[in-house]
C-alpha cells in the first residue's frame, strides 16, 4: 500500500513566523502535490514536483514555496504565516506509469494566530 | 476551462436508504474520473476510478460509480447507507495524456447519514 506520511497533524503558528509542513511518501513516487483545503472551496493545488528539485506553481502559490530535495519528500514553505493561511494542508503523491490518481497523506491542520 | 461540479453541498440520507452523489465534468476529452471519501480530520481515499471499458466501475466499501459521457457525468451511487459512509465525497478529474497528471477536484458533498 502506498503511504504518504506528513510531519504534523496539528500545528499553531503565529503571524510572521516561517512554517515548515514534512511530507514523506515511500512509493517511488515521481510526482508529489501540495493542496489546501477550505470549506466550500474543495481543494486548491498550491505548487505540485514531478522530479526532484523540479516545481511548478499550482492555482494558489502566492505566499508558499516547496523544495524538493530527494524524492521522497516534499516540503511546503510559508516563509512568513499569516491569518489567511489558517487551512486543512494536504500533501498527495502519483506516479506516471500507475496513472493520474493521487495518494494523499492525513493532512496538516495549520492555525495562525 | 476543466471543471468539476458536485451541485450538492450537503446530503442527508437514512440509514439503510440508497445514495447517489452527483458529478458533472467539463474537459476536452473523456478524462480519467474518480471519487474520493475523507471522514473528519482525514486524508483522501480513493474510492474508486474510471479509466475505460466498463461504465459502471465498483469500489472499496460497497459504492459504485456510472459514467455516461452525453451527460458528462460520474455519479456515485451505494444501494444501502450505513452511519460510517459520514463523510465528504470530492468527484475528481485528471487527464489521459500528459505528464503532469494534475487532478481537478470538485468542491466536495458532505453526506450526513439519519438513524
Amino acid at each position: 500500500d502506498v503511504k504518504v506520511t506528513q510531519s504534523s497533524r496539528y500545528l499553531v503558528k503565529r503571524t510572521g513566523e516561517k512554517v515548515f509542513l514534512e511530507c514523506v511518501q515511500d512509493m517511488d513516487h515521481e510526482n508529489m502535490f501540495w493542496y489546501r483545503q477550505d470549506p466550500g472551496l474543495g481543494l486548491r493545488l498550491i505548487y505540485f514536483s514531478y522530479d526532484v528539485k523540479m516545481k511548478e506553481k499550482g492555482d494558489i502559490p502566492e505566499g508558499y514555496s516547496v523544495s524538493r530535495e530527494k524524492k521522497e519528500r516534499f516540503s511546503l514553505i510559508l516563509e512568513s504565516a499569516s491569518t489567511n493561511q489558517t487551512s486543512m494542508y494536504l500533501c498527495a503523491s502519483s506516479s506516471p506509469g500507475q496513472g493520474p490518481e493521487q495518494y494523499f497523506g492525513p493532512g496538516t491542520r495549520l492555525t495562525v494566530t | 476551462a476543466q471543471s468539476v461540479t458536485q451541485p450538492d453541498i450537503h446530503i442527508t440520507v437514512s440509514e439503510g436508504a440508497s445514495l447517489e452523489l452527483r458529478c458533472n465534468y467539463s474537459y476536452g476529452a473523456t478524462p480519467y474520473l474518480f471519487w474520493y471519501v475523507q471522514s473528519p480530520g482525514q486524508g483522501l481515499q480513493l474510492l474508486l476510478k474510471y479509466f475505460s471499458g466498463d461504465t459502471l466501475v465498483q469500489g472499496i466499501k460497497g459504492f459504485e460509480a456510472e459514467f455516461k459521457r452525453s451527460q458528462s457525468s460520474f455519479n456515485l451511487r451505494k444501494p444501502s447507507v450505513h452511519w460510517s459512509d459520514a463523510a465528504e465525497y470530492f468527484c475528481a478529474v485528471g487527464p489521459v495524456n500528459t505528464g503532469f497528471q494534475k487532478l481537478v477536484f470538485g468542491t466536495g458533498t458532505r453526506l450526513l447519514v439519519s438513524p
